[in-house]
């Protein structure tokens, strides 16, 4: 079965810091999604993936996947204490048929004022 | 646009009574997915309707069940509750599947006492 890890599983950055979450996949993925949850709330979507070495931004968050589509960052600039939360990230394995995602751990990032 | 809506957004039972979880999609998404969230296991996939018909089933046992209607509302039902089936229940949906990405709903939060 197809797994994700997350790294780290936290992260605690002073306000303003740069930041990087790593997703890495046992398997090849159809496509890669970032998330973020408050706490006890529903997933906020921020990016997708599925291309191999695309490269997508919004605000401050940039999310990238390598040419093996095995692997993705996302990646903070200037973290504000918005950004607190829980980063998960959600993978589609390639084939025909899979109308699933797995999920990492998630990564739990605090900013500190 | 109206987003995901599941209701309740909590929920006490006591183990053996059975619970339905209602999700409504956004309009014109006929794929509805649904995920149990735990502290000890993460985002876990439940099942996943398109067009009423189920595609995609995770790897739980029989008590847990759903359906999707014509208009592609969607309820899981868990019969028999057990205390470890405490969690956050997530609904997301998609126009019509992994390719064209998921929005979540709030989730519903359910106690088993």
């Amino acid at each position: 079965s197809q797994e994700l890890e997350q790294s780290p599983q936290s992260l605690i950055v002073q306000e303003g810091k740069n930041l990087t979450i790593n997703c890495t996949s046992s398997k090849t993925l159809y496509g890669l999604y970032w998330y973020k949850q408050k706490y006890g709330e529903g997933l906020i979507f921020l990016m997708m993936l599925q291309k191999g070495g695309e490269e997508k931004s919004h605000e401050k968050i940039t999310a990238k996947l390598d040419e093996k589509k095995q692997q993705s960052s996302l990646h903070i600039t200037a973290s504000q204490p918005s950004h607190a939360g829980i980063y998960l990230c959600g993978g589609a394995p390639a084939g025909a048929g899979s109308y699933q995602l797995t999920f990492g751990k998630g990564t739990k990032l605090s900013v500190i004022p | 646009k109206a987003g995901v809506t599941q209701t309740p957004r909590y929920l006490i039972k006591t183990r053996g009574q059975q619970v339905t979880l209602s999700c409504s999609p956004i309009s014109g998404h006929r794929s509805v997915s649904w995920y149990q969230q735990t502290p000890g296991q993460g985002l876990q996939f439940l099942f996943e309707y398109f067009s009423e018909t189920q595609r995609n089933k995770g790897n739980f046992p029989g008590r847990f069940s759903g359906r999707q209607f014509s208009n592609s509302r969607s309820e899981m039902n868990v019969s028999t509750l057990e205390l470890g089936d405490s969690a956050l229940y997530l609904c997301a949906s998609s126009p019509r599947g992994t390719n064209y990405g998921y929005t979540f709903g709030s989730g519903t939060r359910l106690t088993v006492v």
